[in-house]
C-alpha cells in the first residue's frame, strides 16, 4: 500500500515550457487535490476532484489544468510554465467519513521555473 | 485577513519544555478542525483532529474556543523529534468540505 505517490519529485523548468505532475492513489478514494505551497503562505487548492470524470476549480486555479480519466490518478498540468509558479506542489486524496474531510498528502514536486 | 492566522515562530524550547500554539479562523461557517504537522521538505500529516470539548493524544492536548475563533495545541514534555512545522487546518463545509490551512507555526526542540 503506496498510499499518494507524485512523480517527478523534482523538476527545473524555463518559462514558456509546458509539463505534466502525476499523482496516484491506492486507497480508492473518490476525492483528489492539487495545492502548492509557497513560503509564509498555507497550502492553497489549485483544482480537486470529488470523482472519476470530475474536476473543479480550487482558489487559485489560473495557469493549470487537471484531468481525472481514472480514480486512481489526478494530473496536473501547466501549459506554458512562468516563474510564479515556482513552488511545491502537493497532491492529497481524501474521504468524507463522518461528515468531514480526512486529507493524505504525496512527498510533493518542488518546481523551480526559471 | 488571512482566513487561518498562525504565529510563525520560530518557537525554539528545551526539550521537555511545555509549548503551546494558538490558531485564530476568521469564518464562522467553519465545521471542524485539524493540526496537521509538517517536517521540513516533507509533505503535511494529520496529527490529530480539535473538538470543542478538548482532546488529548499522549503529550498533545488540542482545543477549541468558537466563541472566540481560535484553537490551541499543547505540547508537554518536548522531544527532538517534535521539532517540526504545525499547521493548524479549518474546515468549511460545502459543495465539497474545504480546507482552509494556516501557514504554520515552526517548532524547534533543543537539547
Amino acid at each position: 500500500n503506496a498510499g499518494v505517490t507524485q512523480t517527478p519529485k523534482f523538476r527545473v523548468l524555463k518559462t514558456g515550457q509546458s509539463m505534466t505532475l502525476l499523482c496516484a492513489q491506492d486507497m480508492n478514494h473518490e476525492y483528489m487535490y492539487w495545492y502548492r505551497q509557497d513560503p509564509g503562505m498555507g497550502l492553497r487548492l489549485i483544482h480537486y476532484s470529488v470523482g472519476e470524470g470530475t474536476t473543479a476549480k480550487g482558489e487559485v486555479p489560473d495557469g493549470y489544468n487537471v484531468s481525472r480519466l481514472k480514480k486512481q490518478n489526478f494530473l496536473l498540468g501547466l501549459e506554458s510554465a512562468a516563474p510564479s509558479q515556482t513552488s511545491v506542489y502537493f497532491c492529497a486524496s481524501g474521504t468524507t467519513s463522518g461528515g468531514w474531510d480526512t486529507q493524505y498528502f504525496g512527498p510533493g514536486t518542488r518546481l523551480t521555473v526559471l | 485577513r488571512k482566513e487561518v492566522e498562525q504565529d510563525p515562530g520560530p518557537f525554539n524550547v528545551p526539550e521537555g519544555a511545555t509549548v503551546a500554539f494558538n490558531c485564530t479562523y476568521s469564518n464562522s461557517a467553519s465545521q471542524s478542525f485539524f493540526w496537521y504537522r509538517q517536517d521540513c521538505r516533507k509533505e503535511p500529516k494529520l496529527l490529530m483532529s480539535v473538538y470543542s470539548s478538548g482532546n488529548e493524544d499522549g503529550r498533545f492536548t488540542a482545543q477549541l474556543n468558537r466563541a472566540s475563533q481560535y484553537i490551541s495545541l499543547l505540547i508537554r514534555d518536548s522531544k527532538l523529534s517534535d521539532s517540526a512545522t504545525y499547521l493548524c487546518v479549518v474546515i468549511i463545509s460545502g459543495g465539497y468540505n474545504k480546507l482552509i490551512f494556516g501557514a504554520g507555526t515552526r517548532l524547534a526542540v533543543h537539547p
